[in-house]
């Protein structure tokens, strides 16, 4: 049982707009940032987004961020084949002392 | 350019201590405001974070594994190691480093390409 909480899977057509929940509590989403990452078969993680909405260099802006209390939502604009990958959100838990993990929401691109 | 790396056994046994070495470049652990942290994930499952060391050799470690961890530095080699006792078969799985910045609140924005670790008899 994960602390951050997503669907297992999320699913869309190309050209679609998918939208990804994380939900925490106030000792992690509630008091810090929240961070999503891509990860493609067989590789290391990738950020796409970090402290709570901003986009590293590269990452495309039809990809966005956001956090509302203790959800946060990833959202992914002009879905693409090449979106087909996990998703695993994350952020500091205070009462924990530790990262912690959402269980990772697989995207389907039909 | 950042890049890390991993290294170490791909195979140990059972109250085995596992070492594994982080090699990066393009930055320095001598910097400021930046870190390396490990992170683990199990076949199928979700990344669980272990540790981290900064530039000033603090060390925050996952609660959960603090009584077998182990993070150094060695700033001149550019490496990080990590030292992680009494190995179980729960412990198998894909370890990764990755490089840290609190400047920006970054995170963890670069990864290494992760070594697979199997703890088997």
């Amino acid at each position: 049982q994960s602390v951050l909480t997503q669907p297992p899977s999320a699913s869309g057509t190309p050209g679609q707009r998918v939208i990804i929940s994380c939900s925490g509590s106030r000792s992690n989403l509630g008091n810090r940032y929240v961070y999503w990452y891509q990860q493609l078969p067989g590789m290391a993680p990738k950020l796409l987004i970090y402290a709570n909405d901003q986009r590293p260099s590269g990452v495309p802006d039809r990809l966005s961020g956001s956090k509302s209390g203790t959800s946060a939502y990833l959202a992914i604009n002009g879905l693409r084949s090449e979106d087909e990958a996990d998703y695993y959100c994350t952020s500091w838990d205070d009462s924990l002392s530790t990262w912690v993990f959402g269980g990772g929401t697989k995207l389907i691109v039909l | 350019q950042i890049t890390l790396k991993e290294s170490g056994p791909t195979l140990v046994k059972p109250t085995q201590t596992l070492t594994l070495t982080c090699s990066f470049s393009g930055f320095s652990l001598s910097t400021s405001g930046l870190a390396v942290g490990w992170i683990r994930q199990p076949p199928g499952k979700a990344p669980e974070w272990l540790a981290l060391i900064y530039w000033n050799d603090d060390k925050p470690y996952s609660p959960s594994l603090k009584s077998r961890l182990t993070v150094t530095k060695d700033t001149s080699k550019n490496e990080v190691v990590l030292r992680l006792t009494n190995m179980d078969p729960v412990d198998t799985a894909t370890y990764y480093c990755a490089h840290y910045q609190t400047a920006n609140h970054k995170g963890f924005d670069f990864w290494g390409p992760g070594t697979k670790v199997t703890v088997s008899s």
